[in-house]
């Protein structure tokens, strides 16, 4: 089974302060994580993923495996950073499916 | 390029009555995924579709819930009867395959009474 855990529910910070956000993943096989974000009043929408190995916005997230880890940071925190941000895992369903697995999610409010 | 479209975007109903939602996915993407996400969760998937077949639906509970996409572009989710737990805000998306970046709708929030 798979299985996502942000272990933190609301992050608050000053701007120009730095963030991590945490995200801790469980899967037996070689996993695919993202990050998603949602602002206010808008979609889910993909932030990030793992295998592209982009910075977005500020943002990068690099895998630890020895970990089982794929935390967000990003140097010096915006305003328009405050959104709910979710960890997710793909992973082979034994139906051969792939599923995405979410975690919690965090809220990450950057104050003035 | 339009998004994946949903509707209603809200619904209220009373516990045991039925409910159905609308998805219309991004133009040519094959595969099609409706979430559940409780307040205070992530999404959660029920099922998802290649086309017109369903890939996987472990997490759809069954007696209650279906889910069709009958010519394998629009889908419609429905649940009867509806129980209290079923509050929660219903969420498809849209990927060109399986292996994609999938592609949110606004959502349908739907209140059980």
């Amino acid at each position: 089974a798979q299985r996502v855990t942000q272990p933190e529910k609301l992050l608050s910070v000053f701007k120009g302060a730095p963030v991590e956000l945490k995200c801790n993943y469980s899967y037996s096989g070689s996993p695919e994580l993202f990050w998603y974000v949602q602002y206010s009043r808008q979609r889910l929408q993909l932030l990030l993923r793992h295998i592209s190995r982009e910075s977005i916005k500020g943002f990068t997230a690099d895998l630890n495996k020895g970990e089982t880890s794929f935390h967000l940071k990003k140097p010096f925190a915006q305003e328009e950073d405050s959104a709910m941000y979710y960890c997710a895992l793909s992973g082979l369903t034994d139906n051969a499916g792939n599923m995405l697995t979410f975690g919690g999610g965090t809220r990450l409010m950057v104050k003035p | 390029e339009a998004g994946v479209a949903q509707s209603p975007r809200y619904k209220i109903i009373e516990k045991r009555q039925s409910v159905a939602f609308w998805c219309n996915p991004i133009s040519g993407h094959a595969t099609l995924y409706w979430y559940q996400q409780i307040l205070g969760q992530g999404p959660k998937l029920l099922i998802q579709f290649q086309n017109n077949g369903v890939v996987d639906d472990s997490q759809l509970p069954k007696d209650r819930f279906s889910a069709e996409r009958l010519k394998g572009v629009d889908s419609t989710l429905k649940i009867q009867p509806a129980k209290l737990e079923d509050s929660a805000v219903y969420l498809c998306a849209s990927s060109l395959e399986a292996e994609d970046t999938q592609y949110f709708g606004p959502g349908t929030r739907l209140t059980v009474l």
